[in-house]
């Protein structure tokens, strides 16, 4: 049962272009994430909200930007994006930290040309 | 050097037998999970286990904190079994960020 829901499922732009990605959840969680899977399949954390508040943010180019509206939502803006950016984002949610039970959506794939 | 390290990168099985990945770590830790991700899908939590053994139908999970390792026993495995299994910690010191290892792709074959 899906309770964690992505758009796009897939993306392809050109570098330059700006990209949003969203993210829902309909668990009543409070903590959502952005992840970075790689083409060696590497998950890596990006962001991190609870209660639409930033609590972790990563080492990430400038150029990816969060976005909570409220706390069952997530999006991901990326401004400019560049060829290493190629790659699939997934978010997630928990009921409260990273010690919870981390529930993923489908994930979004970017392809950049 | 990495943080979390899985073995082996991947394991091909006959229907039937059993399997046991493996999750090393590096450092401290305040919880340990694993992970199951279908081939091009998402990611669907299998365990979380911090320390001691727990049971989930054919799979069982295994956390030696002193020991620094964790270990995921499939028992005789299914196709369906096939994807990659992802072991994350989430380090002491480090809230609410979990640090996942490259994964275990399991392959098995009927």
């Amino acid at each position: 049962e899906t309770a964690v829901f992505q758009t796009p499922n897939y993306h392809v732009t050109q570098v330059g272009n700006e990209v949003s990605f969203n993210c829902k959840q309909t668990l009543g969680h409070d903590t959502m994430y952005w992840y970075k899977q790689d083409s060696k399949k590497l998950l890596k954390i990006m962001f991190s909200y609870n209660n639409k508040q930033l609590i972790v943010n990563e080492t990430v180019p400038r150029r990816f930007s969060p976005q909570s509206s409220d706390k069952a939502h997530l999006n991901l803006r990326i401004k400019s994006v560049e060829p290493e950016d190629s790659a699939v984002y997934l978010c997630a949610s928990s009921p409260g930290g990273a010690r919870d039970t981390q529930y993923f959506g489908p994930g979004t794939r970017l392809l950049v040309l | 050097g990495q943080q979390v390290q899985q073995s082996p990168a991947s394991l091909v099985l006959q229907e039937g037998e059993n399997a046991e990945l493996q999750c090393n770590f590096s450092t401290s830790l305040n919880s340990m999970q694993w992970f199951y991700q279908r081939p091009g899908g998402s990611l669907v939590s299998l365990f979380y286990n911090p320390s001691g053994t727990k049971h989930s139908g054919r799979l069982t999970s295994t956390t030696v904190i002193k020991e620094r390792r964790s270990s995921l026993h499939i028992s005789s495995s299914q196709t369906t079994d096939s994807g990659t299994y992802l072991c994350a910690l989430e380090r002491t010191g480090s809230f609410n960020k979990l640090t996942f290892g490259a994964g275990t792709r399991l392959a098995v074959c009927p």
